[in-house]
């Protein structure tokens, strides 16, 4: 069974600083991938970043990076020089390659960038 | 491409209603997923179809959910009868296959469901 774990309900960060949001995950799938989504107040869905399961090095995308520990299977999200406009809902995300096609997510963290 | 579409975006409706909700994937994507969104809960994965063929239910919460992909290009998911607890956000996404590589989802706008 696949399952996402994202332990922390909120988080506050202050202008400029990096944070880090924390996922786990399990699955049976040999390969799978790994995925960050954004949620504004306005509720659409944004893609942020996606890393491989065979992928050695750990995937970034301009202030986001993916920070992928496989054997302990985890898979945070790095924001650096946060802005105000990250104050949203952050899902992580996993969608199995192998066997089953599932795409689920965690519960979310609320992080909010303090002025 | 317009993007996934959804409607309605908002549905006021009373206990005991049918309620219907649409989804129009992008073209050429052969995965379609419904999601539900609460606080609690998170995005719960409800349903997915691939190339229009139910693939996994087992998200569904009860009978009283279905959910149909007659088409590449349309897909419902009904509630009846509705109940309160059924108030969430009901998202669908599609996406295309291409293994080993970046498959984000795209997702629709939503629909915000109340159940009175």
């Amino acid at each position: 069974a696949q399952k996402i774990t994202q332990t922390q309900p909120g988080m506050f960060v202050q202008e400029k600083e990096a944070v880090t949001l924390d996922c786990t995950y399990d699955t049976s799938d040999q390969s799978y991938g790994l995925f960050w989504y954004k949620q504004p107040s306005s509720g659409e869905m944004i893609f942020l970043i996606y890393q491989g399961s065979y992928d050695e090095q750990n995937a970034t995308e301009g202030r986001y990076s993916l920070n992928f520990q496989k054997a302990r299977k985890s898979a945070n999200l790095v924001i650096s020089a946060s802005q105000l406009g990250d104050s949203a809902m952050y899902f992580c995300a996993m969608r199995g390659l192998s066997g089953t096609y599932k795409y689920i997510f965690g519960t979310g963290t609320r992080l909010k960038v303090l002025a | 491409d317009a993007g996934v579409i959804q409607s309605p975006r908002h549905e006021v409706t009373e206990m005991g209603q049918e309620v219907t909700l649409r989804c129009k994937p992008i073209s050429g994507h052969d995965y379609l997923f419904w999601y539900r969104q609460t606080m609690m809960r998170g995005l719960e994965l409800l349903i997915y179809f691939n190339n229009n063929v139910p693939i996994d239910d087992s998200g569904m919460p009860e009978d009283r959910f279905s959910a149909k992909m007659p088409n590449a290009s349309f897909s419902t998911l009904k509630i009846q009868p509705s109940e309160p607890r059924d108030s969430a956000v009901y998202f669908c996404a599609s996406s295309q296959h291409r293994a080993a590589t970046n498959e984000k989802l795209f997702f629709g706008s939503g629909t915000q469901l109340s159940v009175l």
